[in-house]
Formats: structure tokens, sequence, C-alpha cells
């Protein structure tokens, strides 16, 4: 079973840009997370969809962060514009329906300069 | 505000040691306690603990749950360089899906 795959692995941008993480979650979970994690504090919760719906979206930093998941399959999660404060470890994961664990991502790493 | 707090955040050790990472939690209608390793880059998922007092084990690894007292240990005997990573412990509030981490402990294990 292939796991949780995100893409890309870096990105560098500069601050004002726009940039899009995409997550490929483990085929047939409805579930899907976006968690964050800043340089030296705890990973947090961002966004959760259920299928193609945001079930949760109350970790979402502002309104420059925009998450879709289109079709219920792939998800992205698109910055714009980046800011210094937005640089990062942003961790995709998914579940099946239920309680069960999450399976993470290798994650994608975001620096803001 | 719901937190986990984890200690200590980090931990070196010699190949053979036993060593005991602590997990506490202040969480809204707490059901469930997960661990999970993250060695370079993806969290791994190890023990999800959902009762008080039964231990979970699987290998040099076991974990226990004290809701009472609201915390968890994660144990691992006979220590092994593969062991070295980042140990990290979340709870999810309630009957919400997201999960509220520790800080995570780091832990080398030296040949």
């Amino acid at each position: 079973e292939a796991g949780v795959t995100q893409f890309p692995s870096h990105s560098v941008i500069e601050k004002g840009q726009t940039v899009t993480l995409r997550c490929d979650p483990i085929s047939g979970h409805d579930n899907l997370y976006w968690y964050r994690r800043v340089m030296g504090k705890e990973i947090k919760f961002l966004l959760h969809f259920v299928k193609e719906s945001k079930q949760d979206e109350s970790g979402m930093p502002n309104n420059r962060f925009l998450a879709e998941r289109t079709g219920g399959t792939y998800s992205t999660l698109k910055v714009q514009p980046a800011e210094l404060e937005d640089s990062g470890v942003y961790f995709c994961a998914s579940s099946l329906a239920g309680a069960g664990p999450l399976h993470f991502g290798n994650g994608t790493r975001l620096t803001v300069t | 505000e719901d937190k986990v707090v984890q200690s200590p955040l980090s931990l070196v050790v010699h190949e053979g040691d036993t060593v005991t990472l602590n997990c506490s939690y202040e969480v809204t209608n707490f059901r469930s306690l997960l661990w999970y390793k993250q060695e370079k880059k993806a969290p791994t998922f190890l023990f999800m603990l959902t009762s008080s007092g039964i231990e979970k084990k699987s290998g040099r690894l076991s974990s226990i749950l004290d809701k009472k007292e609201l915390f968890s240990i994660l144990n691992i005997t006979a220590t092994q360089t593969g062991d070295s990573a980042v140990y990290l412990c979340a709870a999810p509030p309630g009957n919400n899906r997201k999960l509220i981490w520790g800080l995570g402990t780091s832990l080398a294990v030296n040949p």
C-alpha cells in the first residue's frame, strides 16, 4: 500500500509569492488532515477534510491559506501571499473513517525568505 | 486551553539502556492518547491508548496510560541506535479529530 505522499518536499519562496502544496492520501482514506510545525513549536492542526468537505478548518491561520480537496482524493494547500511566519513543515495525514490512527506524509518544508 | 507536555525534551543514552518518556495532558473530554515516532520525515504511529492501566506492548516498546493522574509513559528497553528519533505524544479533545501535540522528546542512542 502506498503511503501518504506530499509534494514538493522542500520549497523556498520569497515573501509575497504564492506556493501550493499537494497531498495524496492513502487510497480509500476519506479523512485528510493538514498540520504545520513551526521551528521550536508543537505540531499544530490546520484543517480536516472528510472526502471533499471541510469538516474543521479552525486551525487555519488566516485567509491567506486556502485548502481544497476537489473530488475527495488529493488535496492542495495554497498560501497567497506568503509571509515570513508561514515558514515551517507542513504535514498531511490521512485515516480511514472513525477514530483510527493518522498516517503521515513526509511533509513539505516551506521556507519564506 | 488544551495542552500536552512531554519530558524530557532531549535524552542521550547508550545502547542497551532502558528509557522512560513522559507525556502529561490537559485535554477537554479526553478519550485517547497517541504515541508517534519521527525519525527523519513522517511521524509513524506507535500506540493508541484509551484505557487506564492497560499496557500496550510492541517488541521492546511499551506504553501505559493513567487517566487519574493525566499522563502516559513510553518505555523502551534494551535501546538500539535505531531507536534514535523524536517521540511525539498527542491527544484529540473530545470527539474532535484534530490532535493536540507535545513538543516531543528527542532520543539519541549512542553505540
